[in-house]
C-alpha cells in the first residue's frame, strides 16, 4: 500500500457538513475504489472507477459522490445526505488486466467521525 | 461472486506455522481465491491469490484443494506482527469477464499469535 495515500488519517466534522476524503495513487493503475468499514464488519463498496472520467455506484453509494478527473486521484465526498457517515474509509487501486494484474491494493484509510 | 466461510478466530504460537482454512464450496471455475489481512486500524494488505494451482510468495503459501471447494493459507513461521484479521475472498477476474472487480469481504478470521 506504499503507493496509495489517503489524507487525513483522522477527520472530524459536524453533522450536516459535507466532507471530502483524498485518495492519490502513483501505481499507474487505471481502476480505483472506495470502501467503507464499520466496526467488526467487512468492507463494503461505495464507488469504483475503471478509467478516468468514468465511475459507477457500488453497493452503498447513497449519500456519497466521487469524481475521477485524473488517473492518480479519486476523491470521495461524504454529503449531509449520508445518514451514518462515521466509519473507516478505505481507498484501493488496481490494474485492469487479468492474471493478477487486477489485484487491489489499499491505502491506510481515513477514519471519519461526525459529531 | 461466491461466498466464503472462515472460522472467526484462531490462535498460533510464535514461530510455528499458522494454517488458516477457508471454505468456498460454490466457487465457479473462473473465480480466483484471494487472501488479504488487516491489522487493526490499517488498510487491508494483499497476501496471495490463486486459481487452481498452489501458490507461494515471500509472505505465505496458498493450498487449493483439487475440487477448489476449499483452501488453506499457510504462514510458515508466524510472528507477533502477523496478528491480524485474515480475509478469504473469491471473485471473477477481468481476464474471465469479471465486471466490477468488486471484493466481497466477510468478517474473516482473527489470528492471534501468542508469544
Amino acid at each position: 500500500d506504499g503507493g496509495i495515500t489517503q489524507s487525513p488519517k483522522y477527520l472530524f466534522r459536524k453533522e450536516g457538513q459535507n466532507v471530502t476524503l483524498s485518495c492519490e495513487q502513483n501505481l499507474n493503475h487505471d481502476a480505483m475504489y472506495w470502501y467503507r468499514q464499520d466496526p467488526g464488519q467487512g468492507l463494503r463498496l461505495i464507488y469504483y472507477s475503471q478509467i478516468v472520467n468514468d465511475f459507477q455506484k457500488g453497493d452503498i453509494a447513497e449519500g456519497y459522490s466521487v469524481s475521477r478527473e485524473k488517473k492518480e486521484s479519486f476523491p470521495l465526498t461524504v454529503t449531509s445526505a449520508q445518514k451514518n457517515p462515521t466509519a473507516f474509509y478505505l481507498c484501493a487501486s488496481s490494474g485492469r488486466g487479468g492474471y493478477g494484474t487486477d489485484t487491489q491494493y489499499f491505502g491506510p484509510g481515513t477514519r471519519l467521525t461526525v459529531l | 461472486d461466491a461466498k466464503t466461510t472462515q472460522p472467526p478466530s484462531m490462535d498460533c504460537a510464535e514461530g510455528r506455522a499458522a494454517n488458516l482454512p477457508c471454505n468456498h464450496s460454490t466457487i465457479s471455475g473462473n473465480e480466483y481465491v484471494y487472501w488479504y489481512r488487516q491489522i487493526h486500524s490499517q488498510g487491508p494488505q494483499y497476501i496471495i491469490h490463486g486459481l487452481k494451482n498452489n501458490e507461494t510468495n515471500e509472505m505465505a503459501s496458498l493450498i487449493i484443494t483439487e475440487d477448489r471447494k476449499s483452501s488453506t493459507l499457510i504462514l510458515p513461521h508466524a510472528t507477533l506482527r502477523d496478528t491480524a484479521v485474515y480475509y478469504c475472498i473469491v471473485r471473477v477476474g477481468w481476464d474471465y469477464g469479471g465486471a466490477t472487480n468488486k471484493l466481497i469481504f466477510g468478517t474473516g478470521t482473527l489470528l492471534a499469535v501468542q508469544p
